[in-house]
């Protein structure tokens, strides 16, 4: 069946550190791949995406890419700033799915101190 | 604001009680999601509507029970929780079921069952 695992959080870094936050997938085919963000009292927004293989996706300074020789979709930032500190989901959509239905991982929280 | 509201923000109702959740997006989207969001563990879906008809019901206890008048406005009807129902309650939108275009999220409603 289709499953994302995501590293156990918290993580906790200080301002400007270098973030990496481990996903990896289980599919058939070559699913659709995104991190969503979810900032404290909000519900859940699109911080990237990517549709197939070596694509890389990228926003607000936060860089994925869709490495399928090891199912993998990891998420980096090279600066973090406080602002970032949300909880941050990996999830994938099946390739010709039609139901609408993303699986998500079970959610890393980042802690950025000042 | 992503487009998608939640009305009320905050709930907390007895175990016999009977409430409502409201869902209302803004976007001109067809389909439409409730999720739950319970401590330490994947977002679980809940239900799926596509031009308000139902297409997921991910065997949610009858205590829950979903309306879609319209693809604009999405409804959760609770009645007789239990207090392992107490969680966020986020509904989404999309433009259709088939992945390509990614899912808008409300802020969530906070529901405590006492």
């Amino acid at each position: 069946g289709n499953s994302v695992t995501q590293m156990e959080g918290p993580v906790t870094l200080s301002e400007e550190a270098f973030l990496t936050i481990n996903c990896t997938y289980t599919a058939t085919g070559y699913p659709s791949l995104f991190w969503y963000v979810q900032y404290p009292g909000e519900g859940l927004q699109l911080l990237l995406k990517a549709t197939k293989a070596d694509d890389k996706g990228s926003n607000k300074g936060f860089e994925a890419t869709y490495r399928k020789e090891t199912t993998s979709f990891h998420l980096e930032k090279g600066s973090v700033q406080v602002s970032d500190s949300a909880v941050y989901f990996c999830a994938l959509f099946p390739r010709g799915g039609n139901t609408g239905k993303l699986i998500f991982g079970q959610g890393t929280t980042l802690q950025v101190k000042p | 604001e992503t487009g998608v509201t939640q009305t009320p923000r905050h709930l907390v109702m007895g175990m016999t009680n009977k409430k409502s959740l409201k869902c209302e997006q803004h976007l001109g989207h067809n389909a439409m999601y409730w999720y739950k969001q319970s401590a330490k563990k994947p977002l679980e879906l809940m239900f799926v509507y596509n031009f308000k008809e139902q297409t997921e019901n991910n065997s949610v206890p009858s205590r829950f029970s979903p309306e879609c008048p319209n693809s604009s406005h999405l409804f959760l009807h609770l009645h007789t929780l239990q207090p392992e129902d107490s969680a966020l309650y986020l509904c989404a939108s999309s433009q259709d079921l088939t992945g390509a275009y990614e899912q808008y999220f409300g802020p969530g409603t906070r529901l405590t069952v006492t």
